[in-house]
């Protein structure tokens, strides 16, 4: 089945404690996201990826590093999560280089930071 | 920045009735649009999308409008039913680069 797959779904952690969300796509798609979803604050880009080894800043990308060393996996980190990165995040995909087509979405994962 | 938002937060319809879904961008030269449907607990679901040198696509039981002159995007949902109850999302795109989103309304259907 064609997919995006995050693990783990539901993370609860301790401030400053690093931590790696996976993220992965079984149809060898291009372009791959990030995103922070918010109450009333809607999904937020964190980074995003055109392609292997090339990745860039979203509009939210302080606190977060991501690495795109195969063109399936687009693992986001936290070095040293806070209580303000608590959120659902959300990991996209999609087909082309670029981000002016159909993304595909993962399942969401659900992370509080105490 | 651009933005992308949304008329109304909340939309309730009885079942059966036609939704309308409205959603206003500031960015001229965004040239890709798309909605989402995210029920809860899920990722957001691609409904249907549209490029600008279109005005007008249609799916199953869903339409998209885009007026490039208001800069005004809409969705309807042709015979509501309560699976369509969700929140919708409307985004444009940033070039290539990314998609930005409006903040969501949530339908709510009616029996």
């Amino acid at each position: 089945e064609a997919q995006v797959t995050q693990n783990p779904r539901y993370l609860i952690t301790v401030t400053g404690k690093k931590l790696t969300v996976t993220c992965s796509q079984n149809m060898n798609h291009e372009y791959m996201s990030w995103y922070r979803q918010d109450p009333g604050l809607g999904l937020r880009q964190i980074y995003y990826s055109m392609n292997v080894e090339v990745t860039d800043k979203g509009d939210v990308p302080e606190g977060y590093k991501v690495s795109r060393k195969e063109k399936r996996n687009f693992p986001l980190i936290l070095e040293s999560p806070s209580p303000n990165q608590t959120s659902l995040y959300f990991c996209a995909s999609s087909p082309l280089a670029g981000a002016n087509n159909e993304q595909f979405f993962g399942p969401g994962t659900r992370l509080t930071v105490l | 920045g651009e933005s992308v938002g949304l008329h109304l937060p909340t939309l309730s319809v009885q079942e059966g009735d036609n939704s309308i879904i409205n959603c206003a961008y500031s960015n001229s030269a965004s040239d890709y649009f798309i909605w989402y449907k995210q029920e809860s607990g899920k990722g957001p679901q691609f409904i249907i999308d549209i490029r600008s040198n279109m005005d007008k696509r249609q799916g199953q039981r869903v339409t998209v409008l885009l007026n490039k002159t208001v800069k005004h995007l809409s969705l309807q949902i042709a015979a509501t039913q309560p699976g369509d109850s969700a929140v919708y999302f409307c985004a444009e795109n940033e070039g290539a680069q990314k998609l930005v989103f409006g903040q969501g309304t949530r339908l709510t259907i009616n029996p």
